[in-house]
């Protein structure tokens, strides 16, 4: 298994302002992801975290809005930029390897509350 | 699009019952399917995996099943505890998309 660890655990934003979120693999992994959740929803894909290249995002989700870096297998940020409080939501990073069973872990998750 | 639908949407029950939750997933191309447990304001908890090839898996009081033909799979809890009250998660990773496909969980409270 994979133990992820994301930075900061939660933060409070003022509108505005852009938030950096760190996510740490204790091994190297082939996957990484970022999610969010919104209040009382479920999980939705932002985008896949490519190592060495731009990373690739779903559907209504934007590059300017959330930039990703992978400069490794072991690390990745997200960036919500220009927050506004529709982004109060937590972000979840996940990682797994394909190379093995595809199983995929999750860490803590980062609760941003932007006001 | 893959789509996950998840019933209950929510489920109270009594300590010692067995029960079981439901997942239903649109496209059969997939890699694997996987269940969680969320704990209120945490991150997500891996119970079990399944994949593509295999019928069902156990661990401990907990089992799962995929049906990957007719697009299902289902976990059985047996003899629920209060310490089982939670959001429990299924998600389908795609032989195509490379990425977890969500249902909308579960909600499920174990009555002492």
């Amino acid at each position: 298994s994979a133990v992820i660890s994301q930075k900061p655990s939660r933060d409070i934003c003022q509108r505005g302002t852009s938030l950096t979120i760190q996510c740490q693999v204790d091994s190297q992994v082939t996957m990484m992801f970022w999610y969010r959740q919104q209040p009382g929803q479920s999980l939705t894909l932002i985008a896949t975290a490519n190592q060495g290249s731009e990373a690739t995002y779903e559907s209504g989700f934007v590059i300017d809005k959330f930039p990703i870096s992978r400069p490794n297998l072991t690390f990745s940020t997200l960036t919500v930029s220009n927050m506004s409080p529709e982004d109060s939501s937590i972000y979840l990073c996940s990682a797994g390897d394909r190379r093995s069973s595809g199983e995929l872990f999750f860490g803590e998750g980062s609760r941003l509350t932007v006001l | 699009k893959q789509e996950v639908t998840q019933i209950p949407a929510a489920l109270s029950v009594p300590e010692g019952e067995n029960l079981v939750l439901n997942c239903s997933f649109t496209d059969s191309a997939i890699y694997n399917l996987q269940w969680f447990r969320q704990d209120p304001g945490k991150g997500l908890t891996s119970l079990l995996l399944i994949q593509s090839s295999q019928r069902e898996q156990t661990s401990g009081r907990l089992n799962a099943s995929l049906d990957k033909s007719s697009g299902r799979s289902t976990l059985y809890i047996a003899a629920s505890q209060p310490g089982d009250s939670a959001t429990y998660l299924c998600a389908v990773l795609d032989t195509g998309r490379r990425a977890l496909t969500f249902g909308s969980g579960t909600r499920l409270q174990v009555q002492p």
